[in-house]
């Protein structure tokens, strides 16, 4: 899988949006950009994912480039419950394991 | 609730003991992820069942770590003779076989090795 590249914090004032940046610069045309979330003494949490098409749900948009070497996490209005870690991951559709390879991710803090 | 569980939630042990983590994933997803998360560091993937099946295994899984599946349902974690090394969030996850989008996580077992 691609390796991701992603700033280790930010601050975000709480009902502003908060944008999250993602490097891939190595992505292959079958990786997909995938997002979790980790809040504190909890497991990674699913947000969205997508190709090469934006897309958007219930939690966020995901913004990627055309030339898919870079994408941005939308959290539209953050809340203090936002504050958490974000991953950016980059990973294939296959039969094999579909296992997940975490970075760093950034830590958000969203503020009063 | 019908979301991963893992149990116990913490565990403290000395060094050279023998310690088992259990997961029960939700139910009908027939593949089981382990993942080890350190402090400050995202989690990192140790091993993953499909039903009963042992599939792969991480470098990072050494001899003294054993999991197992039996009945492809709940999992068990064991490390053997554990180092203050071994300190660390234990994190299982699961998913349909068919999915290749949402792992879901359960809330871990934090390890601590005196």
């Amino acid at each position: 899988d691609a390796k991701t590249t992603q700033p280790p914090s930010m601050d975000c004032a709480e009902g502003r949006a908060a944008n999250l940046p993602c490097n891939h610069s190595t992505i292959s045309g079958n990786e997909y950009v995938y997002w979790y979330r980790q809040i504190h003494s909890q497991g990674p949490q699913y947000i969205i994912h997508g190709l090469k098409n934006n897309e958007t749900n219930e939690m966020a948009s995901l913004i990627i480039t055309e030339d898919r070497k870079s994408s941005t996490l939308i959290l539209p209005h953050a809340t203090l419950r936002d504050t958490a870690v974000y991953y950016c991951i980059v990973r294939v559709h296959n039969n094999a394991g579909n296992m997940l390879t975490f970075g760093g991710g950034t830590r958000l803090m969203v503020k009063p | 609730d019908t979301g991963v569980s893992q149990d116990p939630r913490h565990k403290i042990t000395k060094r050279g003991q023998n310690v088992t983590f259990r997961c029960d994933p939700i139910s009908e997803h027939n593949r089981l992820y382990w993942y080890r998360q350190t402090l400050g560091q995202g989690p990192e993937f140790l091993t993953y069942f499909q039903n009963e099946a042992q599939l792969e295994k991480s470098r990072l899984l050494s001899d003294r770590f054993s999991a197992e599946r039996p009945k492809g349902s709940f999992s068990t974690l064991e490390i053997q003779r554990t180092e203050q090394g071994d300190s660390a969030m234990y994190l299982c996850a699961s998913t349909p076989e068919s999915s290749y989008n949402e792992q879901f996580f359960g809330p871990g077992t934090r390890l601590t090795v005196l």
